[in-house]
């Protein structure tokens, strides 16, 4: 199976900053990489497919780049609605499987 | 718009046989794409337990396979979950989820709010 990791755990920022998660694969997956935001007590929601792909109707203040092995997602501005935990999750191989997750909240 | 909703016993014993399905409004599971179970324990992260095509054929996580069925009832355009020998550490939140396309592996563009299953006596 192919491991996934994120950094951070979790992270603290101000309104408008410029947020960076990180995800790694445990071998090259491609651009099979997928980025979901998960608000607390919600199901997750799509927000990037295929790396760098935004989802229909998704601010575009939320992006990715990446492939291999190592993948980042930008947050380009914080807002108070983006509070939530975000993983990866890649799917070149069976059984897909995700991050641990970052949580990210308001400094 | 497509709207999933899962629905099954919120308590389960162990030993005992999770059940759960998974009701699809929107679109017609009939005309095709995957349809996956994910879980997540309290507090942790995200499992895919296995998905199934539109026609039947299924996959399942090598972690899970031998406990897990899931089947798809195109007439009642809905699909379901059966886990048996459950212990406490299959109590989560189960979601069910779209998986558009024709491969089983992808992204799951739509979910269902998701419904905890506990494992206890």
């Amino acid at each position: 199976d192919i491991q996934m990791t994120q950094s951070p755990s979790s992270l603290s920022a101000s309104v408008g900053d410029r947020v960076t998660i990180t995800c790694q694969a445990s071998q090259d997956i491609s651009n099979y990489l997928n980025w979901y935001q998960q608000k607390p007590g919600k199901a997750p929601k799509l927000l990037i497919y295929d790396a760098s792909n935004l989802e229909t109707g998704v601010p575009s203040r939320f992006s990715g780049s990446g492939s291999g092995t190592d993948f980042t997602f930008t947050i380009s501005s914080l807002q108070p609605e983006d509070i939530a935990t975000y993983y990866c999750q890649q799917y070149d191989n069976l059984p897909p499987s995700f991050g641990p997750g970052t949580k990210v909240d308001i400094k | 718009q497509v709207q999933l909703q899962e629905s099954g016993p919120g308590l389960v014993k162990p030993s005992e046989t999770l059940s759960l399905t998974c009701a699809v409004s929107g679109y017609s599971i009939s005309s095709g794409y995957y349809w996956g179970w994910i879980r997540q324990p309290p507090g942790k992260g995200l499992e895919w337990i296995g998905s199934i095509y539109h026609s039947g054929s299924t996959y399942y996580n090598p972690s899970l396979k031998s406990r897990v069925t899931i089947s798809v009832d195109t007439s009642k355009n809905q699909f379901s979950l059966k886990l048996s020998s459950v212990t406490a550490a299959d109590t989560a939140v189960y979601y069910c989820a779209r998986r558009p396309g024709i491969a089983v592996a992808g992204y799951f563009d739509y979910w269902g709010q998701g419904t905890l299953v506990t494992v206890s006596s």
